[in-house]
């Protein structure tokens, strides 16, 4: 049971690149999420899904897209890369609608130069 | 909307006393759970413990209680015993859902407390 993993583990981007981050979970979890954390300002989501065909928006989706064709993948793109996407990234899956806790990924660390 | 506070940027306790976090909430839903994780300096983010906004008494894990206070929208974390191990970044979170007919459910964090334990 590898529970939920990220790939890649690090990144470095130039301004205007594209690139997806990848995140799978084999705990057959409904529920996914993305988020970044900035120092000082914990993890901010960006988007999250509640099922395969179904996502939405979170708290600062701006310059990122997801899809969720798989219950077991959740990418997250990144079409045109700006420094101010330089953060530590983190995937996770849970239950859907129940008020248990969220698995993390290690997290991928992305530079935009 | 959803909203986490945690006042405390940095917390110092000394080694084997207790030491509580801040956290309080803002939510409209009379439905909602709070968490806490722990996050290291190697980066991994770990549950530590869970209150539920209908739940009458206190959560408690091992050395990890939460001082739920619907009323004040506060959920404290008290960590009792501190160990060296315990020095860390700790994050209250929030998770909210309408209905199992609607996609909303999201799950928000506050910014997190810097805990540094001394020997």
């Amino acid at each position: 049971n590898a529970g939920v993993t990220q790939t890649p583990k690090f990144q470095v981007l130039k301004t205007g690149q594209s690139m997806t981050l990848q995140c799978a979970q084999d705990m057959n979890h409904e529920y996914m999420s993305w988020y970044r954390q900035d120092p000082g300002m914990g993890l901010r989501l960006i988007h999250y899904s509640v099922g395969a065909g179904i996502t939405d928006q979170g708290e600062v989706p701006n310059g990122y897209n997801v899809s969720r064709s798989t219950t077991e993948d959740f990418p997250l793109r990144l079409l045109s890369a700006a420094p101010s996407q330089t953060s530590v990234y983190f995937c996770a899956s849970s239950v859907r609608y129940e008020y248990n806790e969220q698995f993390f990924g290690p997290g991928t660390r992305l530079t935009v130069l | 909307a959803q909203k986490i506070t945690q006042t405390q940027p940095g917390m110092f306790v000394q080694e084997k006393e207790a030491v509580t976090l801040d956290c309080t909430y803002d939510t409209s839903d009379q439905s909602y759970g709070l968490f806490w994780y722990k996050q290291p300096s190697s980066g991994e983010m770990i549950f530590l413990i869970y209150q539920g906004s209908y739940d009458e008494q206190n959560a408690t894990e091992g050395r990890y209680s939460l001082n739920f206070q619907k009323a004040r929208k506060s959920a404290n974390l008290v960590i009792s015993a501190s160990q060296l191990g315990d020095s860390a970044m700790y994050f209250c979170a929030m998770r909210e859902y309408e209905n199992m007919k609607t996609s909303y459910d999201k799950v928000i964090f506050g910014p997190g407390t810097s805990l540094s334990v001394i020997p």
